[in-house]
């Protein structure tokens, strides 16, 4: 069974550009996380759907982060415009529905310059 | 506010050695625990979960502990090998098993051959 997957690896940008991250999740799970580690910093939640649904989006960090989830199958995570204190590694999980073990991806690099 | 702190942030031991990491954690009204483990550029790996309700959990050379009332969780490793050189993360979910994690700041392992 394929585990998450997340694309691209690896983003460096400008400041002031636009970059989209998608996540894929395993298949079958209904609930999806995105988190992100900034340098030096832990990992931090930004939000989880259930299905289509925002469930909890109380991380995101301002309105410059946008995440969808149409259709309750793949999540993309848009930077609009992206600055440079959002340079980090953007990781999603999903888990099965009602809950249980998160399986991570292996993660997203952004490097704003 | 649910804070999860882990000591120390750097461990460098010889190949061998049995060695301890510690997890702390400010609210005792956790779900459960879990200690992950990240390589260099790759994901997060689930080592070890312990339900609110258990006091330790063992995995081959890793067994992890857990008592809430002082708010204190210790992964302990066997026999350490070159390979179990990576950054050890402990996390807690609070409400539910669908709801968010929070993680510490990692404790980075190096074993010296």
């Amino acid at each position: 069974e394929a585990g998450v997957t997340q694309f691209p690896s690896h983003s460096v940008i400008e400041k002031g550009q636009t970059v989209t991250l998608r996540c894929d999740p395993i298949s079958g799970h209904d609930n999806l996380y995105w988190y992100r580690r900034v340098m030096g910093k832990e990992i931090k939640f930004l939000l989880h759907f259930v299905k289509e649904s925002k469930q909890d989006e109380s991380g995101m960090p301002n309105n410059r982060f946008l995440a969808e989830r149409t259709g309750g199958t793949y999540s993309t995570l848009k930077v609009q415009p992206a600055e440079l204190e959002d340079s980090g590694v953007y990781f999603c999980a999903s888990s099965q529905p009602g809950g249980g073990e998160q399986y991570f991806g292996p993660g997203t690099r952004l490097t704003v310059t | 506010k649910q804070e999860v702190t882990q000591i120390p942030a750097a461990l460098s031991v010889p190949e061998g050695e049995n060695l301890v990491l510690n997890c702390s954690f400010t609210d005792s009204a956790i779900y459960n625990l879990q200690w992950f483990r990240q390589d260099p550029g790759k994901g997060l790996t689930s080592l070890l979960l312990i339900q609110s309700s258990q006091r330790e959990q063992t995995s081959g050379r890793l067994n992890a502990s857990l008592d809430k009332s002082s708010g204190r969780s210790t992964l302990y490793i066997a026999a350490s090998q070159p390979g179990d050189s990576a950054t050890y993360l402990c996390a807690v979910r609070r409400y539910s098993s669908a709801s968010k994690i929070i993680f510490g700041s990692g404790t980075r392992l190096s074993i010296r051959p």
